[in-house]
């Protein structure tokens, strides 16, 4: 089965650039998270969704940041306009609900590889 | 308050020894479940163990073992027998049921297993 999938791993901007991460979770997952990781701030949440709707939209930054959830398939991270403060690893994380009386755990979030963004 | 804490920001280990990772968590959710993932320097989070909140016994994966102290609300991860590979960092995490299924991670702790 193909995991959660992140485009483009890499990117490289200049400032004032709109930049646009994408993600595709896993089929059947009902829970998709974006992190932002950076040395000083560590591991963020910016927003989740479940059922393609946004949840906690709290950690994310300013209205720069815009997340969209248009179907259960694709979720886009939008950056506009960028700034080198911007530069970190992006993660899409997917998920099932926790049930944790069930034996078999069903919470785990399954991470993409991460698209490293550099705003110069 | 934090909701996960871990108070070790960098750890070493021999190799071959046993090591283990702390990690606190305050939630008043009764329905939550806790994991440890493994960050290595490539960059991946790769998913080590989880624990439930009604499970009775610590959960355990190969060299992986939670210790699940639930009064005390700790999760600490013990790694038997490192391994030059386990150099990495370790994340704990918190997911609760009841308010939202939000996911909280802790800080981290880098690792690094000495030949």
């Amino acid at each position: 089965d193909a995991g959660v999938i992140q485009s483009p791993r890499h990117e490289v901007t200049e400032m004032g650039q709109e930049v646009t991460l994408r993600c595709k979770p896993i089929s059947g997952h009902d829970y998709l998270f974006w992190y932002r990781q950076t040395m000083m701030r560590g591991l963020e949440l910016l927003i989740y969704f479940n059922n393609n709707v946004p949840i906690d939209d709290s950690g994310m930054p300013e209205d720069r940041f815009s997340a969209k959830m248009p179907n259960a398939s694709f979720s886009t991270l939008k950056i506009q306009p960028s700034e080198p403060r911007d530069s970190a690893v992006y993660f899409c994380a997917s998920s099932l609900a926790l049930f944790p009386w069930r034996e078999t755990n069903t919470g785990e979030l399954f991470f993409g590889e991460g698209s490293r963004l550099t705003v110069l | 308050a934090q909701k996960i804490t871990q108070t070790q920001p960098g750890m070493f280990v021999q190799e071959k020894e046993a090591v283990t990772l702390d990690c606190t968590y305050d939630t008043s959710d009764p329905s939550y479940g806790l994991f440890w993932y493994k960050q290595p320097s490539s960059g991946e989070m790769i998913f080590l163990i989880y624990q439930g909140s009604y499970d009775q016994q610590n959960a355990t994966e190969g060299r992986y073992s939670l210790n699940f102290q639930k009064a005390r609300k700790s999760a600490n991860l013990v790694i038997s027998a490192s391994q030059l590979g386990d150099s990495a960092m370790y994340f704990c995490a918190m997911r609760e049921r009841v308010f939202g299924n939000q996911f909280y991670f802790g800080t981290g702790t880098s690792l690094t297993v000495i030949p």
